[in-house]
């Protein structure tokens, strides 16, 4: 079993649409969680950074973790075109050694 | 802007011939990392450095070796490129070894 699980899609909707990104982990000593966005051929780009559970918002995105069911979320609202990448969740313990571990990644693609 | 920068972007080697690959960074972060990124897979981490302090991920082939001569800048040797070393290099920093990673453009390898 994976440490991160992450759906890799391909996952297409139409523009405008409500995006839903999901990932689980099984490790409870993860307490720091990342969404980043890659598009083809760049490095990933940071979107959301969050420590405890509950939601944060910035814009049109929203990242959940509900740390009690090992499962943390990424809401993209009012999709756009230009969302259209590979998001990977990624998380790190405190415990340990101390490296970021990432999902699969889920390629999606936002249809005009 | 505060950045992680990577150069070359695109780097063709030949089998065996050593590369070396560089990083910089304006954000005075503490950490660096140097990541490989196969085509449809999550960023492996290779291995980072906090500030001087080098630490090697147990599967890294020795192959790869990395130097940090301060704390701007770090480098990825890589010996001996074989055609299964072919990927995207990223880089990225942290403040912290808990904190959010930032990553560089990455440096796509070729291996002739």
């Amino acid at each position: 079993q994976k440490e991160v699980e992450q759906d890799p899609g391909p996952l297409s909707v139409p523009e405008g649409a409500i995006v839903s990104l999901n990932c689980t982990y099984s490790n409870s000593a993860f307490q720091y969680f990342m969404w980043y966005r890659q598009y083809s051929r760049k490095g990933p780009e940071l979107l959301m950074y969050t420590y405890s559970s509950g939601n944060k918002e910035d814009g049109r995105f929203t990242a959940q973790v509900d740390k009690s069911s090992k499962y943390i979320s990424l809401f993209i609202r009012d999709s756009q075109p230009s969302d259209s990448a590979t998001y990977l969740c990624a998380m790190v313990w405190v415990q340990g050694a101390q490296k970021l571990v990432f999902g699969q990644g889920t390629r999606l693609t936002i249809n005009p | 802007d505060a950045m992680v920068i990577q150069n070359p972007r695109y780097q063709v080697t030949q089998f065996g011939k050593p590369v070396t690959l560089s990083c910089s960074q304006t954000l005075n972060h503490n950490v660096m990392y140097w990541y490989q990124q196969k085509s449809s897979q999550a960023p492996k981490l290779l291995f980072h450095y906090y500030d001087k302090d080098f630490n090697n991920e147990a599967d890294t082939p020795d192959n790869f070796q990395s130097r940090r001569p301060n704390t701007s800048f770090c480098f990825l040797d890589i010996r001996s490129p074989g055609l299964g070393d072919a990927a995207m290099y990223l880089c990225a920093t942290s403040r912290e070894a808990v904190g959010a990673q930032y990553f560089g453009p990455g440096t796509r390898l070729t291996v002739t």
